[in-house]
């Protein structure tokens, strides 16, 4: 298994353009999140899903969508890219056993800089 | 709304000594807590994770502990070792996917 994995590992863009940043988990998982680390903020979720098409806010949502079509997948995608935005992007999946859910599996992360 | 403790923020020791990473939360209300591994420019590496009803785990020479009516947790390290050197994360889990993390402690472990 690859496990989780994210794509581009950096990316420069400009403030105003817009881009998405792709997570993918060959784990059948059915949880998935988006994460940002920022110094002094430490990590904080962007958005998250419980499962193909439910998808929910997390603590800083605003400049950011998401979608969830299947399984796999969990893109997030910045509308406008502001200078704010800048930092690192972790994608995250996990599971339930036993009505319990299991732990955390991070991708390797994103680097954004944003002009 | 949930705030999450580590103290303290760095840590340098002597090789072969063990240690206590401690981490506090304000609400009790959570599902598990977890303590991750950061190495410089990666992503995190679950190390343990304790579900709400049990009070410790181990794995290795890596031993937590919760005490959620005190909202308290510690990850002790036995005889501590260079490659252990890392920013070590606490985090609990509110909700299905909302994970609330600590800042964390930079461990430095000196040969």
């Amino acid at each position: 298994n690859a496990g989780v994995t994210q794509t581009p590992k950096f990316q420069v863009l400009k403030t105003g353009q817009s881009m998405t940043l792709q997570c993918a988990q060959d784990m059948n998982h059915e949880y998935m999140s988006w994460y940002r680390q920022d110094p002094g903020m430490g990590l904080r979720l962007i958005h998250y899903s419980v499962g193909a098409g439910i998808t929910d806010q997390g603590e800083v949502p605003n400049g950011y969508n998401v979608s969830r079509s299947t399984t796999e997948d969990f893109p997030l995608r910045l509308l406008s890219a502001a200078p704010s935005q800048t930092s690192v992007y972790f994608c995250a999946s996990s599971f339930t056993s036993g009505g319990a859910v299991e732990t955390q599996y991070f991708g390797p992360g994103t680097r954004l800089l944003v002009l | 709304k949930q705030e999450v403790t580590q103290i303290p923020a760095a840590l340098s020791v002597p090789e072969g000594e063990n240690l206590v990473l401690n981490c506090s939360f304000t609400d009790s209300a959570i599902y598990n807590l977890q303590w991750f591994r950061q190495d410089p420019g990666k992503g995190l590496t679950s190390l343990l994770l304790i579900q709400s009803s049990q009070r410790e785990q181990t794995s290795g020479r890596l031993n937590a502990s919760l005490d959620k009516s005190s909202g308290r947790s510690t990850l002790y390290i036995a005889a501590s070792q260079p490659g252990d050197s890392a920013t070590y994360l606490c985090a609990v889990l509110q909700g299905a996917q909302k994970l609330v993390f600590g800042q964390g402690t930079r461990l430095t472990i000196n040969p």
